[in-house]
């Protein structure tokens, strides 16, 4: 029962361009949505949030929108840079992030110089 | 600040042995999760504490995985017996409650466990 799918494995985009990673979600429950960067041989790193009340977050470079009616969020980088290449995770949980947390199966950014 | 720490980093055992995780989180957060990832796969909640007591152990193999948190620090995930489908990397992560009321997960680098 995958509750959070990333359905791309992977991404290909040119530096300068904008990466659009996406997210689905199954559990109309979840009010808390997050992704994570993973670079090999290191753990998580916490990238950027939304709570379900909102529709938009932005940090930077970095923004990520949710769709609650069809039940989907994505991430955008704008401008990609080569040292955004990693997985990203997207995650889902209850209580403000603090319970039953869900993460997708990653979807690899490769972002080309 | 120092981060979430785990060891050991690598560890590789043969089937039907046991092994132990050991993961000490960042001061002052009272909650602690172990994940298990398996290759290709998202990270998968074993169990949650809050301070030393069991907020989430919903999927945890009981009949082989154990974890404690002792006085509410650290804590050991344990395995035994292993068996071949446990090879995965180990995730600890803790986290403290924001003032908006929101909670973010810190991870430590992870163990990789490989069983022969």
């Amino acid at each position: 029962d995958q509750q959070v799918k990333q359905n791309s494995p992977s991404l290909s985009v040119q530096e300068g361009r904008i990466s659009i990673l996406n997210c689905d979600y199954t559990n109309s429950m979840f009010d808390y949505f997050l992704w994570y960067k993973k670079y090999p041989a290191e753990g998580p790193t916490f990238l950027i949030s939304i709570s379900s009340i909102k529709d938009k977050n932005e940090d930077g470079r970095f923004t990520v929108f949710l769709n609650k009616s069809a039940k989907h969020l994505s991430l955008h980088i704008v401008p990609s840079q080569p040292g955004d290449s990693a997985v990203y995770f997207c995650a889902a949980s209850l209580g403000g992030g603090g319970f039953k947390t869900i993460f997708g199966a990653g979807t690899r950014l490769f972002v080309k110089a | 600040e120092a981060g979430v720490a785990q060891s050991p980093r690598y560890k590789i055992i043969e089937k039907r042995q046991s092994v132990a995780f050991w993961c000490n989180p960042i001061s002052g957060h009272a909650t602690l999760y172990w994940y298990q990832q398996i290759l290709g796969q998202g990270p998968k909640l074993l169990i949650q504490f809050q301070n030393n007591g069991v907020v989430d152990d919903s999927q945890l193999p009981k009949d082989r995985f154990s974890a404690e948190r002792l006085k509410g620090v650290d804590s050991t995930l344990k395995i035994q017996p292993a068996k071949l489908e446990d090879s995965a990397v180990y995730l600890c992560a803790s986290s403290s409650r924001t003032g908006g009321g929101q909670e973010t997960q810190y991870f430590g680098p992870g163990t990789r466990l490989l069983v022969l």
